[in-house]
């Protein structure tokens, strides 16, 4: 089974619809991502967690919300979707290990598409 | 944050070795460098990360030169899998990395 999964894999939804994005990681790490990745573009931070209480935005958060339940899961909400955040949605994992900068792991993503 | 320039694509053959150098002039004492990889329609994947010198794993080498300027990503022997965007990151904070648009390894036969 996957480490890290992402639910759903595909989503086609109407302009101002909410939707959410889910993440579970089976590998006990601490540290979540959400991430977007736009063609040509790379990929975006959106928002990170450190942990349950811990949760911080990244490069591009103004559109998106999070919401860390458990060590485990790290859920992604476009409270009114607009075209422009059709994109692929990536979600990472990487543990709290004092060195260097930790691998993240990443799940398979979700591609988005809001008409 | 160190900015980093690197080739937008990449062409090679099948058993040749590729070198991908990315330039990072401003890069900070305490940064690293790391390389991921990428298939399409896929998350990327850690491949190595380095410091200083040279560091080699089974997948790849990096090297590093005295001035942490710059820094090449060796692979060695490419196969057709091994096309795929490759990203260069530097920094010290996972959550402070940049992945800008890589370069694009195309591989032929």
């Amino acid at each position: 089974d996957a480490d890290v999964t992402q639910t759903p894999r595909n989503r086609i939804t109407k302009t101002g619809k909410r939707i959410m994005l889910e993440c579970s990681q089976t590998k006990g790490h601490d540290r979540m991502y959400w991430y977007r990745q736009d063609p040509g573009l790379g990929l975006r931070l959106i928002y990170y967690s450190f942990d349950v209480k811990d949760i911080n935005k990244g490069e591009i958060s103004d559109g998106y919300s999070v919401s860390r339940q458990a060590q485990a899961k790290f859920s992604l909400s476009l409270e009114s979707a607009i075209p422009n955040q059709t994109a692929l949605y990536f979600c990472a994992t990487s543990d709290r290990v004092g060195r260097a900068i930790n691998e993240q792991f990443f799940g398979p993503g979700t591609r988005l598409t809001v008409l | 944050l160190a900015k980093t320039t690197q080739p937008i694509s990449m062409d090679s053959y099948e058993g040749q070795e590729v070198n991908i150098t990315c330039s990072h002039n401003n890069i900070a004492t305490n940064d690293y460098i790391t390389w991921y990889q990428q298939f399409p329609s896929q998350g990327p994947r850690f491949i190595i990360q380095g410091y200083k010198t040279k560091v080699t794993n089974e997948v790849a080498s990096l090297f590093i030169p005295a001035d942490r300027k710059s820094s090449t990503l060796s692979l060695p022997r490419v196969s057709l899998s091994d096309t795929a965007v490759y990203y260069c990151l530097v920094g010290r904070d996972d959550y402070k990395l940049s992945f800008g648009a890589g370069t694009t390894v195309t591989v032929r036969a």
